[in-house]
């Protein structure tokens, strides 16, 4: 079945550093992937999203490229924020059959001002 | 549309009773998903509906468990007999079948079991 694999966290950043997230996946089929957060004391939301190999998915400065030749998806974003502050999934999209965004532990990221 | 709503947020119970709650999805969205998380864990898969039929069940989901769909549109999870380990976070979301489209989350339903 689909996997993913994220680097465990907490990160810990000050303010205004550069974040990589590293997700890397196996799919059986093509997958689409996604970025998911979850801010504190909040409900999960969509950041961004990628439907094919080298599309890019941009959202509130965060950025991730879809590279199929290393089955990565990794999350970048030049200069975070104390807002940024959360934890993060990588979650594949496989189309057909009886899909079910599966979750790992996420990443969470601190940022300190 | 305001998204998935999920009712209440937040229910204490005492050990042993039942508690109910209700999941409203985006109205076109076929497909509504249960999930439960605790601290410091990603959400768990429970459950989904497609319409009104339920298709799938995680292991996690024990006997006392049990949701509905009935016409297509809210659903309920029921837990029976409820226990310390129930206490977590209840997560409802609702997605388009057939697309690559992500899952629409509620906010979820806190439950502590005391």
């Amino acid at each position: 079945g689909d996997s993913v694999t994220q680097m465990e966290g907490p990160v810990t950043l000050s303010e205004e550093a550069f974040l990589t997230i590293n997700c890397t996946y196996t799919a059986t089929g093509y997958p689409s992937l996604f970025w998911y957060v979850q801010y504190p004391g909040e409900g999960l939301q969509l950041l961004l999203k990628a439907t094919k190999a080298d599309d890019k998915g941009s959202n509130k400065g965060f950025e991730a490229t879809y590279r199929k030749e290393t089955t990565s998806f990794h999350l970048e974003k030049g200069s975070v924020q104390v807002s940024d502050s959360a934890v993060y999934f990588c979650v594949p999209y496989t189309a057909g059959g009886s899909y079910i965004p599966t979750f790992g532990r996420g990443t969470s990221l601190i940022v300190h001002p | 549309d305001t998204g998935v709503s999920q009712n209440p947020r937040h229910k204490i119970t005492k050990r042993g009773q039942n508690v109910t709650f209700r999941c409203d999805p985006i109205s076109e969205h076929n497909r509504l998903y249960w999930y439960r998380q605790t601290l410091g864990q990603g959400p768990e898969f429970l459950t989904y509906f497609q319409n009104e039929a339920q298709l799938e069940k995680s292991r996690l989901l024990s006997d006392r468990f049990s949701a509905e769909r009935p016409k297509g549109s809210f659903s309920t999870l029921e837990i029976q007999r409820t226990e310390q380990g129930d206490s977590a976070m209840y997560l409802c979301a609702s997605s388009i079948q057939g697309a690559p489209t992500e899952a629409f989350f509620g906010q979820g339903t806190r439950l502590t079991v005391v």
